[in-house]
């Protein structure tokens, strides 16, 4: 199984409301990243996850809060976003984290913030 | 400054025809991605190349790469509407592990 899953694909949310996105995978894989991708845009790092613990944080804006709850889970808590927030969010996960081991996306969040 | 540099960002093609995307990078890593992505969908793996030399052919696609050179190329032969997207290049961090990807090229093909 080759397969990484996103809830939801699709979110609307206010810039009061509090939202959870999700990304589960079952290759045992021990690193697990966040992009962010604008439209016309590169997908860009958020955060990266080893072994459950915080390795990367890419000076993104406190209002985004990653949880790794256990090896096969990422999550972003979403809390007061801006407009500008609203993008394709992927997640991906590899081996380990390191430039040797092949990253595999999920499918993609579409957050829209109004 | 870790850089990959794409061109062209933008490529309108007619079908049957050939053309090639390049992408230059700035790190020392020995492998490269490519990504296919339609609109409004997540990366498609295309190829991942893993050293110099480095050459994969899919259907219509073919990518190398180029160490040395800092250099890879995916060459589209009789392009086929069906190939429209845009197409990224990706190296790896070399510490951090994530992927650094270029600005993407945008791909139309027309009749």
């Amino acid at each position: 199984d080759t397969e990484v899953t996103q809830t939801p694909k699709h979110l609307v949310m206010g810039m009061t409301n509090k939202k959870s996105l999700k990304c589960e995978q079952h290759m045992g894989h021990r690193a697990m990243y966040w992009y962010k991708q604008k439209a016309k845009k590169p997908p860009e790092l958020m955060f990266v996850y080893s072994y459950e613990k915080l390795s990367i944080n890419e000076s993104v804006p406190s209002r985004f809060s990653p949880e790794c709850p256990n090896s096969s889970l990422l999550n972003l808590h979403l809390h007061a976003l801006q407009p500008e927030d609203s993008a394709l969010y992927l997640c991906a996960s590899s081996h380990s984290q390191g430039s040797y081991y092949e990253q595999y996306f999920g499918p993609g969040t579409r957050l829209t913030v109004t | 400054e870790l850089k990959v540099e794409q061109n062209p960002l933008f490529l309108s093609m007619q079908e049957g025809k050939n053309y090639t995307i390049y992408c230059n990078y700035s790190t020392t890593s020995d492998r490269l991605y490519w990504y296919r992505q339609d609109p409004g969908k997540s990366l498609e793996s295309l190829f991942v190349l893993l050293s110099n030399g480095a050459v994969k052919q899919e259907g219509r696609l073919m990518a190398s790469l180029d160490t040395k050179a800092r250099l890879s190329t995916l060459h589209i032969t009789a392009a086929v509407h069906d190939l429209s997207a845009t197409y990224f290049c990706a190296v790896d961090h070399p510490s951090q592990g994530n992927l650094i990807f270029g600005k993407g090229t945008k791909l139309s093909v027309k009749p």
